[in-house]
């Protein structure tokens, strides 16, 4: 039972280049969530799903896409990266069920825009 | 609109007293209230939580109280180690029904430095 897992760990882009991380979750959960981390600004909602198919923008989703084409896989693009989108990358996922909305959290990705 | 805030950056305990960290909210919405644990290079993982039917929760080593009138709560560690030197978030969130969808609000963070 791995939980959340996210690939890649690290990347360096060049401004204008475009790529893809991956979240995948073997806990079977409904809801799944893709965070940034920025010094001093806490953990930023950027997109979510609630399941297969569906995705809904966050507080910060501009110069991002998505997509759930499976329950257990949560993409996030950047179809044209900016040095502003250097950050951590966290996803989550939770469960329908969950007492407190608690979520559990993939390693992160550090992505570094030039 | 920051809507959870925690205002110390940081804070410095000797080991074996008590880490008092806070947190206030502004949203009148947020039902449910989390704390969460994080190690630099790894992702946060889930700590404790509350609900706003109730002002105090605890498990072992950690406490947390909500204070619904000040929309304010705290995470009591005691004693502290220096294995729980951390950033910890706090984390709000609405009920699960309707359009909330587990989604949780997080303040900034509070870096702990438990010193040996």
């Amino acid at each position: 039972n791995a939980g959340v897992t996210q690939t890649p760990k690290f990347r360096v882009l060049k401004t204008g280049q475009s790529m893809t991380l991956l979240c995948a979750q073997d806990m079977n959960h409904e809801y799944m969530y893709w965070y940034r981390q920025d010094p001093g600004m806490g953990l930023r909602l950027i997109h979510y799903s609630v399941g297969e198919g569906t995705t809904a923008k966050g507080e910060v989703p501009d110069g991002y896409n998505v997509s759930r084409l499976k329950k257990q896989n949560f993409l996030l693009g950047l179809e044209s990266a900016a040095p502003s989108q250097t950050s951590v990358y966290f996803c989550a996922s939770s469960s329908i069920l969950a007492t407190y909305n608690e979520q559990f959290f993939g390693p992160g990705t550090r992505l570094t825009v030039l | 609109d920051q809507q959870v805030k925690q205002n110390s950056p940081s804070l410095s305990v000797q080991e074996g007293r008590i880490s008092i960290l806070n947190c206030d909210y502004t949203n009148s919405m947020f039902d449910y209230f989390l704390w969460y644990k994080k190690y630099p290079a790894e992702g946060p993982t889930f700590l404790i939580s509350i609900s706003s039917i109730k002002d105090k929760n605890e498990d072992g080593r950690f406490t947390v109280f909500l204070n619904k009138s000040a929309k304010h709560l705290s995470l009591h560690i005691v004693p502290s180690q220096p294995g729980d030197s951390a950033v910890y978030f706090c984390a709000a969130s609405e009920d699960a029904g309707g359009t909330s969808y587990g989604k949780l609000t997080f303040g900034q963070g509070t870096i702990l430095t438990v010193h040996p």
